[in-house]
């Protein structure tokens, strides 16, 4: 099926330093999704992104947190600068529309040290 | 406040037995409920979805009950197998997607 792509699976990046999380949407989708999750524990929205904007966005995507799209090349999450507190899986989705399927990567595990 | 609400957190069936999870949710405006199943170290996949103007949903051995005036949909899994074992979560159409905290689901042969 299609298929989310999620660069890189595990990263460890030392406190206060920027990190970008990089994903490949499925080709055709036009909505596209951020997550992040905490030790296997609830799926927690951090912004959707259609068009070239962010659409919404939650509490939890700080100041520090940027969504873009350039050029319709991967779909990035950058934190800067970063804090112990955001060590998670950030899961990537996208979706053709809205209330149709979403489809998630399989996360970026980021390890702040 | 938690838009969207499951229980129980965890539960362990054995092999051939129907298990049950529960689903409820606060606003009255979502319309679309997708269960997504989660492998450990995988990302989330859809698994059924049912939407408000439905109160059933099948799909082979995954069934969705719908209660629209109660705000309560539940996942009942007949027949488990092992490799149902895996963590399932409710989520309803707000912000993109939101997502319940998850029910941890194991099936013991």
């Amino acid at each position: 099926g299609p298929k989310v792509l999620q660069i890189p699976s595990h990263q460890i990046i030392d406190m206060g330093q920027m990190v970008t999380l990089n994903c490949d949407p499925v080709s055709n989708h036009l909505y596209f999704y951020w997550y992040k999750q905490i030790l296997g524990q609830q799926m927690e929205f951090l912004v959707n992104f259609y068009n070239g904007k962010v659409m919404e966005k939650s509490k939890l995507f700080k100041d520090q947190f940027s969504v873009e799209r350039p050029d319709g090349s991967y779909f990035t999450l950058k934190i800067q600068p970063t804090a112990l507190e955001d060590s998670a899986v950030y899961f990537c989705a996208s979706s053709s529309g809205l209330n149709t399927e979403v489809f998630f990567g399989k996360g970026t595990r980021l390890t702040v040290v | 406040q938690q838009q969207v609400r499951q229980s129980p957190q965890s539960l362990t069936v054995w092999e051939g037995e129907t298990a049950i999870l529960n689903c409820s949710y606060e606003d009255s405006t979502f319309n679309y409920f997708p269960w997504y199943q989660q492998f450990p170290g995988e990302g989330p996949a859809l698994l059924i979805s049912i939407s408000s103007v439905s109160d059933k949903k099948e799909d082979g051995r995954f069934t969705i009950f719908f209660n629209k005036r109660e705000k309560k949909l539940s996942l009942h899994i007949t027949d488990s197998q092992p490799g149902d074992s895996a963590t399932y979560f409710c989520a309803a159409n707000a912000q993109g997607l939101t997502f319940g905290l998850g029910t941890r689901v194991s099936v013991f042969p």
